[in-house]
């Protein structure tokens, strides 16, 4: 089984700062991954996914991630942030099925990103 | 297009009862999954239905069941309520590499 692992159960940034959100997961083998927002009573909207190809992937709202095997890192960052981005973040991984549907999802405990003015 | 959609939005039972969760996906999705969200936590997987059968399973006691019917559509069963069932209870449906989620239905065990 999977495990992930969010190293910051909180960050607080001020408004236009840059801010980097922490995730390593436990297997070394191939992975599908995952970073999804929640706002306050709300279900999850996904921000970005790697499933193959380019180390870097860019996701919604300005939002981009750096997958590195050797690591086994999947950190999130964004270059300016906003008010607007104030909510719960969670890494999730989830092992790949050739010819199948996307399986379970195994998620962290979440990082709380909070952006003062 | 709707998107994934659940009910009730919210729910309060006692110990010892039973409730049931339902669940409706974004079009074209046949796969269903269901995950419980406690407070301060990450979701948690219970269990994923596709073709009307249970798939896969996470580490959840029988008393949490469920079922999917001819339209994917999905319930979600939990029998003896407990005060530590009291969570944020997530369906999500697939697209192929992709899970939609609602937005939930809390349940308060008192």
């Amino acid at each position: 089984a999977q495990s992930v692992t969010q190293l910051d159960s909180q960050v607080p940034v001020f408004e236009e700062a840059p801010v980097e959100l922490r995730c390593n997961y436990s297997s070394s083998v191939s992975v599908y991954l995952f970073w999804y927002v929640q706002y306050p009573n709300q279900g999850l909207q996904l921000l970005l996914k790697y499933l193959s190809g380019s180390t870097l992937v860019k996701g919604i709202n300005g939002f981009e991630a750096e997958f590195n095997k050797s690591q086994t890192s999947f950190h999130l960052r964004k270059p300016s942030v906003h008010i607007s981005d104030t909510a719960e973040y969670f890494c999730a991984v989830s092992d790949p099925k050739r010819g199948s549907t996307l399986g379970r999802l195994y998620f962290g405990r979440g990082t709380q990103l909070t952006v003062w003015p | 297009d709707a998107g994934v959609t659940q009910s009730p939005t919210h729910l309060i039972k006692t110990r010892g009862q039973q409730v049931t969760l339902r669940c409706s996906p974004k079009s074209g999705h046949d796969t269903v999954s269901w995950y419980q969200q406690a407070l301060g936590q990450g979701p948690q997987f219970i269990f994923q239905y596709y073709e009307e059968e249970e798939r896969q399973r996470g580490n959840f006691p029988d008393r949490f069941s469920g079922h999917q019917f001819p339209n994917y559509s999905s319930e979600l069963n939990v029998n003896a309520l407990l005060l530590g069932d009291s969570a944020l209870y997530l369906c999500a449906t697939n697209s192929y590499n992709e899970q939609f989620f609602g937005p939930g239905t809390r349940l308060t065990v008192l």
